[in-house]
């Protein structure tokens, strides 16, 4: 079926350290995968995405890696902020022509001072 | 200028009520969805329309019916409402279908039924 698994449920990390949210896809015709933070109460917005034809994307203190042979894609964080926290998703295109975007079931971020 | 907009953003009834939420996008994209997102945060696509036709039905129960009068407005019709109904829906947009780039999500309309 159509499904994206994504670990751990909740993470904690001390102000600086780094963070590490990994997934992994049913469909082997996946061909996008973004990255999705929701702050408390808010919508999600999309911080950094990765195509099949690409292995690694980084921006600034973001960075994602993609391995389409064991359907796993990974979100990298370092230097962690108080404004990290939040509830991060992993999300992949699935069904005829990837023609929707499914989400893996969320990681709750959380920062420690 | 909200991109995409939707309403209304809360929603309390009664079981077995009728409801509609609407959304409207003004970005000029070609299809748009409707997401839920229940107690737990998990977000799970409903429907997906491009440029009016629909292109998702994610074995959504019928007292569901997604409308979109024009690529602009998509709009939620929500028949005799169950309990199991409460969740945050979320309308989005997307200048491509689904694998071609990022979606664009309304504030969302948190509905609960009691």
């Amino acid at each position: 079926g159509e499904n994206v698994e994504q670990h751990p449920s909740t993470l904690s990390v001390q102000e600086g350290d780094s963070a590490v949210i990994k997934c992994t896809y049913s469909d082997s015709a996946s061909n996008y995968f973004p990255w999705y933070k929701q702050e408390l109460g808010k919508r999600p917005q999309l911080i950094i995405d990765i195509r099949s034809n690409v292995g690694e994307k980084k921006d600034q203190r973001i960075a994602v890696t993609l391995n389409k042979t064991a359907k796993h894609f990974s979100l990298h964080i370092t230097e962690t902020q108080p404004e990290d926290s939040a509830v991060y998703f992993c999300a992949a295109s699935m069904g005829s022509s990837a023609s929707k975007i499914i989400f893996g079931s969320g990681t709750r971020l959380s920062i420690r001072p | 200028d909200t991109a995409v907009s939707q309403t209304p953003k809360y929603l309390v009834t009664q079981m077995g009520n009728d409801k509609s939420i609407k959304c409207e996008q003004n970005l000029g994209h070609d299809t748009m969805y409707w997401y839920k997102q229940d107690s737990k945060k998990f977000l799970k696509i409903m429907f997906s329309y491009n440029n009016k036709e629909l292109i998702i039905n994610e074995t959504v129960p019928n007292r569901f019916s997604p409308k979109s009068p024009d690529k602009a407005h998509l709009n939620l019709h929500i028949n005799s409402l169950e309990l199991g109904d409460s969740a945050v829906y979320f309308c989005a947009s997307s200048q491509f279908t689904g694998g071609g780039g990022e979606l664009f999500f309304g504030e969302g309309s948190r509905l609960t039924v009691l």
